[in-house]
C-alpha cells in the first residue's frame, strides 16, 4: 500500500508553460515533507515543509503544503529545459516509519524547447 | 558543500558474485542510508545507520547486508548477486532523518 503517491507520472510541456506537480501521503505522525529533484545522477535536495499553508520560494520553484489535506504541490514557472528531470517527493514519517524518509515514485518532467 | 561519493559509477557482475558498494561522506554525518531506485518504484530504503557499527533494516533488507565501521563510510554487500538486484543503488547521509545529501548512485547490473 503505497504511502506517497505522486502524480502525474510523467509529463510533457513546453518550455515556458507553467506545471504543477502533486503529492499526497497517508503518515499519521507527520513531520516533515521534501522535495528533492534528479537529473541524471543523484537527487538534490529542493524544499522541505513542515508548517500547513506557507510557500516555499526558489526562483521559479515554489511549493505548499496542505496538512490537513495530506498533500503538497510543487509550482514550476516558465519551465526550461534545464527542468528536465525526475522530481521526488518524500514525507518523514517520524517514529512510526522507523525515523526514515519514504519517497513517492516520483514525476517524470519533459520541458521540450 | 556536503559531498558523498560512491565507489563505482558503473559495475557489472554475474549472478553469485559478492558486490561491494562502498559510500564515503565528509560531513561528519551520523545517519547513512543506502536505497535503490527502480523505475515506477521510486527510492526504496534498504538499510540506514545511524551511527559506526550500528545499523537498521530498511524496507526492502533481503539479499543485502551493511557495514559502517567508521562514520565516514557505509558499505553495502550483496553476498551473491541476482538478476533481481539489478539497480540504481544511491547512497545519502544527513545529520537529521529529512534533508538527506545523496551520491551520483551506482548502477549495477547482474548478468
Amino acid at each position: 500500500e503505497d504511502k506517497v503517491v505522486q502524480s502525474p507520472l510523467s509529463l510533457v510541456v513546453h518550455e515556458g508553460d507553467t506545471v504543477t506537480l502533486n503529492c499526497s501521503y497517508e503518515v499519521t505522525n507527520f513531520r516533515s515533507l521534501l522535495w528533492y529533484k534528479q537529473e541524471k545522477k543523484a537527487p538534490t535536495f529542493l524544499f522541505m515543509l513542515t508548517s500547513s499553508g506557507i510557500e516555499k520560494k526558489s526562483g521559479r520553484l515554489s511549493s505548499i503544503l496542505d496538512k490537513k489535506e495530506l498533500f503538497s504541490i510543487l509550482n514550476i514557472t516558465a519551465t526550461q529545459t534545464g527542468d528536465s528531470a525526475v522530481y521526488l517527493c518524500a514525507v518523514d514519517g517520524g517514529l512510526e516509519y522507523g525515523n526514515k524518509l519514504v519517497f513517492g515514485a516520483g514525476t517524470i518532467l519533459r520541458v521540450k524547447s | 558543500d556536503v559531498k558523498v561519493t560512491q565507489s563505482s559509477r558503473y559495475l557489472v557482475k554475474r549472478t553469485g558474485e559478492k558486490v561491494f558498494l562502498e559510500c564515503v561522506q565528509d560531513m561528519d554525518h551520523e545517519n547513512m542510508f543506502w536505497y535503490r531506485q527502480d523505475p515506477g518504484l521510486g527510492l526504496r530504503l534498504i538499510y540506514f545507520s545511524y551511527d559506526v557499527k550500528m545499523k537498521e533494516k530498511g524496507d526492502i533488507p533481503e539479499g543485502y547486508s551493511v557495514s559502517r565501521e567508521k562514520k565516514e563510510r557505509f558499505s553495502l554487500i550483496l553476498e551473491s548477486a541476482s538478476t533481481n538486484q539489478t539497480s540504481m543503488y544511491l547512497c545519502a547521509s544527513s545529520l537529521r532523518v529529512d534533508t538527506q545529501y545523496f551520491g551520483p548512485g551506482t548502477r549495477l547490473t547482474v548478468l
